[in-house]
């Protein structure tokens, strides 16, 4: 069955600091990759999405995401964060086909210091 | 358009009680979810609907059912609570199943079981 990890569950980081959080799946076949943010006290909406093109894909407020599939990898990336970042970071994976059933990872948890 | 709305926010239920969980969306999608999310797991999709009338079983379907209304609503019912279904639930949609199209999340309803 396909599963996602996300090995860092908590990242504490100050304004400004680069941010790279890691995403694994694992399925040999062709996936769709996803990041979800959930800032506090609101609901889940999509930074970034992979279909297929370019593996370096950009999102919204400056996030972007490196798919390395030899590596079954799509780690988000950010140069420099702010304090407006802090939230809950989810890498969703589906098949490139049938019926699109999303797979979560745990998520992390981001708080940005100011 | 107010997106993916549910009701209600909160609930507190004791063991063996039964709820519906309200979910609308007024985007016209055809898709729609019910996710449960839990501290580190992540979200769990427990049933969907591929398009009006049709529903199927996610990955975590027991102790709970499903009724498409019509193609804005999508309830999710617990029949006889257990504590283990404390839970924020989200109910989702997109435009269509196939795994081009984003998922856009409601609020969550947060519900506990004593």
């Amino acid at each position: 069955a396909q599963s996602v990890s996300q090995h860092n569950h908590h990242v504490i980081l100050s304004e400004a600091a680069s941010l790279e959080l890691g995403c694994n799946y694992s399925y040999g076949g062709t996936v769709n990759l996803f990041w979800y943010v959930q800032y506090p006290g609101q609901h889940l909406q999509l930074l970034l999405k992979y279909f297929s093109g370019d593996p370096l894909v950009k999102g919204i407020k400056g996030f972007e995401a490196e798919f390395i599939k030899s590596k079954f990898s799509f780690n988000l990336r950010k140069p420099s964060v702010q304090w407006s970042d802090t939230a809950e970071y989810f890498c969703a994976v589906t098949l490139n086909t049938g019926f699109q059933k999303l797979v979560f990872g745990t998520g992390t948890r981001l708080l940005v210091s100011p | 358009n107010a997106g993916v709305t549910q009701t209600p926010k909160f609930q507190v239920l004791k063991t063996g009680q039964s709820m519906t969980l309200q979910c609308a969306q007024d985007m016209n999608h055809n898709s729609m979810y019910w996710y449960r999310q839990d501290p580190g797991m992540g979200l769990r999709l427990i049933y969907y609907s591929a398009s009006e009338g049709t529903t199927d079983k996610g990955e975590v379907p027991n102790g709970y059912n499903v009724s498409r209304l019509n193609k804005r609503e999508f309830s999710l019912r617990l029949e006889s609570a257990a504590p283990s279904q404390t839970s924020v639930y989200f109910c989702a949609s997109s435009e269509a199943g196939d795994n081009y199209n984003e998922q856009f999340f409601g609020p969550g309803t947060r519900l506990t079981v004593l």
